[in-house]
């Protein structure tokens, strides 16, 4: 059974404050290392997909960064803002399972005004 | 479009009820999911069909029965479901098995009485 990690469980920031989270994943048959963001009754939104070990990406006022040797990657959010607040999911691709996402629990990220 | 349909959104049905859930793609896309997730928990794969063959099944109980028609169609028929089975229902779709992006559905909320 695969173990991908998320913590915090939940975050509340007020507006404006910059915040980061952590996925850990599995160090060994590594392929892709992806973000969603899921707001409540919408569909989970791609964010990232990241392969190479020391890749960084950025969307706007998020960005990611991941280290596939100690197994962990993570999000950072700028200048949060209310319309930020969702779930963040990571999800863990193993190098044999292309098409399976592993899931990670979650963080809930409440962005108070 | 980068949307992904399913239908119904909510659905309620006894044990021996027969049902199926219905999801579209225009995307192109030949890789297509089926997640569940349950509350406060991950979603969680159940089939993967790439080129409209089942590629992947999560030993899932065969009152669930995956069908892919076509190319931008996947159904999921529903058979003498427990409560238990009381979910999220998620459809996802990807260019390919290679990993890449899975963009999801809003989901179907099923409750079994």
């Amino acid at each position: 059974i695969l173990n991908v990690e998320q913590s915090p469980q939940s975050l509340h920031v007020q507006e404006g404050d910059s915040t980061n989270f952590t996925c850990s994943f599995p160090s060994s048959n590594f392929y892709a290392l992806h973000w969603y963001r899921w707001e409540t009754a919408k569909s989970p939104e791609a964010l990232f997909v990241m392969t190479l070990n020391g890749d960084e990406k950025k969307k706007g006022r998020i960005s990611a960064t991941l280290n596939t040797k100690e197994g962990y990657s993570y999000l950072y959010i700028k200048g949060s803002q209310p319309e930020d607040s969702a779930t963040y999911l990571c999800a863990f691709v193993g190098g044999t399972s292309y098409g399976k996402l592993t899931f990670g629990q979650g963080t809930i990220l409440t962005v108070h005004p | 479009d980068t949307e992904v349909t399913q239908t119904p959104k909510h659905l309620v049905m006894g044990m021996t009820n027969k049902k199926s859930l219905k999801c579209e793609q225009h995307m192109g896309h030949r890789a297509m999911y089926w997640y569940k997730q349950k509350a406060k928990k991950p979603p969680e794969l159940m089939f993967v069909y790439s080129y409209e063959k089942l590629s992947i099944n999560e030993s899932v109980p065969s009152r669930f029965s995956p069908e892919c028609p076509n190319s931008s169609l996947l159904n999921l028929h529903l058979h003498a479901l427990q409560p238990e089975d009381s979910a999220l229902y998620l459809c996802a779709s990807s260019q390919d098995l290679s990993g890449e992006t899975q963009y999801f559905g809003p989901g179907t909320r099923l409750l079994v009485l």
